[in-house]
């Protein structure tokens, strides 16, 4: 157990729907990172906030936003689904030294 | 989305063999990172390097920076059933507000008892 938690585990919707993926850090971390894993496209980095503040952009899409709360939880937004937007979605967390990231267990979106 | 190279992308191996994985690219890194990744669960962090040139071991594992920057490669003793898994490597480009991660596409290690 990596102390990162993600909810939902799986989610299942439909195009062009709204979904809403949740984080929570492992605890004293004030970093975490949201990554995509697909079949197609492997693992891709999608963004990184620090205590809040976005710090980092990889490869996210316009219809995809992230936010990091006071309390340092974060959410992953994504909209305007596509069928090529189902993947593991996993965020991570990491404390002073920001490459040694720990991993929650993922979400696994559908889009059907 | 970038992706370095990453090869093996499958062996198969006897139980008490040593395995050897690599990764390339065109592009200069700060950071090489080398994660395994059970099924149904994230990656774990397994070595972290950080200058080239740098060798670092993790028990069985052994990973090297290399000299250029373009390249590390991944090395496990002995296998052991649970050695069983995915490893990515993981490069990390740029530096504090524009730096991303990109990922190899993956090494399956099966090990046979």
């Amino acid at each position: 157990d990596s102390g990162v938690t993600q909810t939902p585990k799986h989610l299942i919707t439909a195009t062009g729907q709204r979904v809403t993926l949740r984080c929570s850090p492992r605890s004293g971390d004030l970093s975490v990172y949201w990554y995509q894993q697909s079949l197609d496209q492997g693992l891709q980095f999608l963004i990184q906030y620090y205590n809040g503040e976005e710090r980092a952009k990889g490869n996210i899409l316009e219809r995809f936003s992230a936010q990091q709360f006071p309390d340092l939880h974060s959410e992953l937004n994504l909209s305007s689904l596509e069928l090529g937007d189902s993947a593991l979605y996993f965020c991570a967390s990491s404390g002073l030294l920001a490459n040694e990231q720990f991993f929650g267990p993922g979400t696994r979106l559908t889009v059907l | 989305g970038q992706q370095l190279n990453q090869s093996p992308q499958s062996m198969f191996i006897q139980e008490g063999e040593d395995v050897s994985m690599n990764c390339t690219s065109s592009s200069i890194f700060n950071t090489w990172l080398w994660y395994k990744q059970d099924p149904g669960e994230g990656p774990v962090l397994l070595i972290a390097l950080y200058k080239a040139g740098e060798l670092t071991s993790n028990g069985r594992l052994t990973a090297q920076f290399g000299i250029t920057r373009k390249d590390s490669f991944l090395n496990i003793s002995a296998s052991i059933p649970s050695d069983v898994g995915i490893y990515f490597c993981a490069g990390q480009l740029g530096f504090s507000g524009t730096y991303k991660y990109i990922f190899g596409t993956g090494t399956r290690l099966k090990v046979l008892a």
